[in-house]
């Protein structure tokens, strides 16, 4: 059965270094989504991305964030200059017309 | 702005009784309604998706409800099985034409189920 693949699985990183997370997609997916889950807390929404464009993003992704589909297959998320705060589990989703489809997730820890 | 709740935060049961979790949401304007099981450190599995035009749907022992009006969702489990100990989501899709689709998510149902 298809999945959403996300690499890595765990991602340490200093504080004001840029980090890119990867996401392969569901492949006849059209619509595909990146949420963030801190621990402890809800899952939130960051952006939604169609038709090689943001559709609509949250309060929550900043200019230090961006994404890019760079290619058929893979959907990335880079945040530019990581916080402390960024610390949180980083899902990737897509779907074709109702249901979404959640990758393993990207726990990515900022020290 | 939509939020979802989630009741109760835990429930812990002895295996095979049949239980409820509960979701509400304070915008009825709804697409559709998700529910998710998370395992610990895991990602999201879909469980299952009601439409807004339906009241309910059923996967194996799972049973999910939907009443869009009073903005409320259950999610019946049978026969509860220690295997089903998790984290339960449910998470809204908005209605209307400027919605890509996003979810918003309750805060989840931690579910034990001890031999």
């Amino acid at each position: 059965e298809p999945e959403v693949t996300q690499t890595p699985s765990h991602q340490v990183t200093q504080m004001g270094q840029e980090v890119i997370l990867r996401c392969v997609p569901i492949s006849n997916h059209l619509y595909f989504y990146w949420y963030r889950q801190i621990l402890g807390q809800k899952v939130e929404f960051l952006v939604s991305f169609y038709n090689n464009e943001i559709s609509e993003k949250s309060e929550i992704f900043d200019d230090q964030f961006s994404v890019e589909r760079p290619d058929g297959s893979n959907f990335t998320l880079k945040i530019r200059s990581t916080k402390l705060e960024d610390s949180a589990m980083y899902f990737c989703a897509s779907r074709t017309n109702n249901e979404q489809f959640f990758g393993p997730g990207t726990r990515l820890t900022v020290l | 702005k939509q939020e979802v709740t989630q009741i109760p935060a835990a429930l812990s049961v002895p295996e095979g009784e049949n239980l409820v979790l509960n979701c509400s949401f304070t915008d009825s304007a709804i697409y559709n309604l998700q529910w998710f099981r998370q395992d610990p450190g895991k990602g999201l599995t879909s469980l299952l998706l009601i439409q807004s035009s339906q009241r309910e749907q059923t996967s194996g022992r799972l049973n999910a409800s939907l009443d869009k009006s009073s903005g409320r969702s259950t999610l019946y489990i049978a026969a509860s099985q220690p295997g089903d100990s998790a984290t339960y989501l449910c998470a809204v899709r908005p209605a209307g034409g400027t919605s890509y689709g996003k979810l918003t998510f309750g805060q989840g149902t931690i579910l034990t189920v001890h031999p």
